[in-house]
């Protein structure tokens, strides 16, 4: 168990629709990443919170937004999906800012769009 | 832009053998780099990870890698491979610039009775 949780565990919704994804970071760690792992693309950086502020922009197309609340929990939307958005999404947190820190990953939220 | 290349995408060895799975790198500045390993249905799990401290890394689970600057690899060993050790391995670098970790396609290990 790494600390990180994530919710829900699965989500299945129809194109078009409008979702949340839900991330708590380990206690004391003040950043968050979002991670898509697909298929063919691999695993893909999304975006970088840092204790609330937006840190790095990664893969992440308009119809997605993220943001990170005071208590450093974090929310990626996804908004009028597609099929293809059918993905594995992870949260990953660390105690700083800096790449050279340690990233634990959650267990992910798997998101079946019909 | 920095690139990861994980050579084979499944490698399968004997219960016993030494594992060999192999990380290229490229990245203008000396790089950060990192092993991860996804059990099934799971997330990613730290192995280990290189910031330019001792070239030969120790991690968990008797893991080690070596970072080599000249043939920019910092391939993943495992002396003895065990049952447990099967899943997929995810080499990933953060270089130029501090930038986010780039992760390569991953290496699925098989292990054989």
């Amino acid at each position: 168990d790494s600390g990180v949780t994530q919710t829900p565990k699965h989500l299945i919704t129809a194109t078009g629709q409008r979702v949340t994804l839900r991330c708590s970071p380990r206690s004391g760690d003040l950043s968050v990443y979002w991670y898509q792992q697909s298929l063919d693309q691999g695993l893909q950086f999304l975006i970088q919170y840092y204790n609330g502020e937006e840190r790095a922009k990664g893969n992440i197309l308009e119809r997605f937004s993220a943001q990170q609340f005071p208590d450093l929990h974090s929310e990626l939307n996804l908004s009028s999906l597609e099929l293809g958005d059918s993905a594995l999404y992870f949260c990953a947190s660390s105690v700083g800012g800096s790449y050279s820190y340690e990233q634990y990953f959650g267990p992910g939220t798997r998101l079946t769009v019909t | 832009a920095q690139s990861v290349t994980q050579l084979g995408s499944h490698v399968s060895v004997s219960e016993g053998a030494l594992v060999l799975l192999r990380c290229n790198y490229s990245s203008s500045v000396p790089p950060y780099l990192f092993w991860y390993v996804q059990y099934p249905n799971q997330g990613l799990q730290l192995l280990l990870k290189y910031t330019s401290a001792a070239t030969l890394v120790k991690g968990i689970n008797g893991f080690e890698a070596e970072f080599k600057k000249s043939e920019t690899s910092f391939h993943l060993t495992k002396p003895s491979a065990h049952m447990s050790d099967a899943a997929e391995y995810f080499c990933a670098v953060s270089g130029e610039g501090n930038t986010p970790l780039v992760f390569g396609k991953g290496t699925r290990l098989s292990v054989i009775a």
